[in-house]
């Protein structure tokens, strides 16, 4: 099946810093990414959706200027967590969809973030 | 309210077990229905589709009520394998992101 690889796996920062996590569809082309974070014991919730070409569509209470999102490629999109605070640690991931909308969404394997 | 609704558990059941899933959901508009498992601390992958006539995969049966707004999920003589968190994921017409439940956490037990 299509694979989405997500880099790096776990990352620990000071607070202040910024921080990028890279999503990468590696055998399929994706004009549509999607970015969620799940804190513990709790569902994935969606943060934005990444549009090749385009500016990201974040969701309500998500801040842009915070967490930005590119999508240069078809195949490449990134998130950076910009001046990060302890409780934007979370575990971030990323999904990539083929076709239609009843396609199985592929997800990367998540990035688990602290921020000291 | 939350657009999809699960109960949290823990589900502890022993291995052979049939053991059942109910989540709701709350936009008549949701278009597409999946189950996904989530092990700890894992990305979450696709178990199965859910379709209106029902659909069975080996041990796995999932079915959709569209009238109730209601998915379940049963999976018939448990292994211990089968030990991990259950998501109800729904989308709707026209948004091809995920809606995510909470999750149903299944602990099987040798």
């Amino acid at each position: 099946g299509a694979v989405v690889s997500q880099h790096p796996s776990r990352v620990i920062c000071k607070s202040g810093t910024s921080v990028k996590i890279e999503c990468r569809s590696l055998d399929f082309q994706a004009t549509t990414m999607f970015w969620y974070r799940q804190f513990p014991k709790q569902s994935l919730m969606l943060m934005a959706t990444s549009n090749e070409g385009s500016k990201a569509t974040y969701e309500q209470g998500v801040e842009k200027d915070k967490f930005l999102i590119n999508h240069a490629s078809l195949t490449l999109s990134t998130l950076t967590v910009t001046s990060a605070h302890p409780e934007d640690s979370s575990f971030y991931i990323c999904s990539a969809m083929t076709g239609n909308m009843n396609t199985e969404a592929f997800f990367g394997q998540g990035t688990r973030l602290t921020v000291v | 309210r939350k657009e999809v609704e699960q109960d949290p558990g823990p589900f502890n059941v022993p291995e052979g077990a049939t053991v059942a899933f109910n989540c709701t959901y709350s936009n008549s508009a949701s278009q597409s229905f999946f189950w996904y498992r989530q092990d700890c601390r894992k990305e979450p992958k696709l178990l199965m589709s859910v379709y209106s006539s029902g659909n069975e995969d080996g041990r796995f049966t999932a079915q959709l009520n569209r009238a109730s707004q209601y998915i379940s999920l049963l999976i018939r003589d448990s292994k211990l394998s089968d030990s991990a968190t259950y998501l109800c994921v729904v989308t709707d017409t026209g948004r091809r992101a995920l809606t995510f439940g909470s999750g149903t956490r299944l602990q099987v037990q040798p």
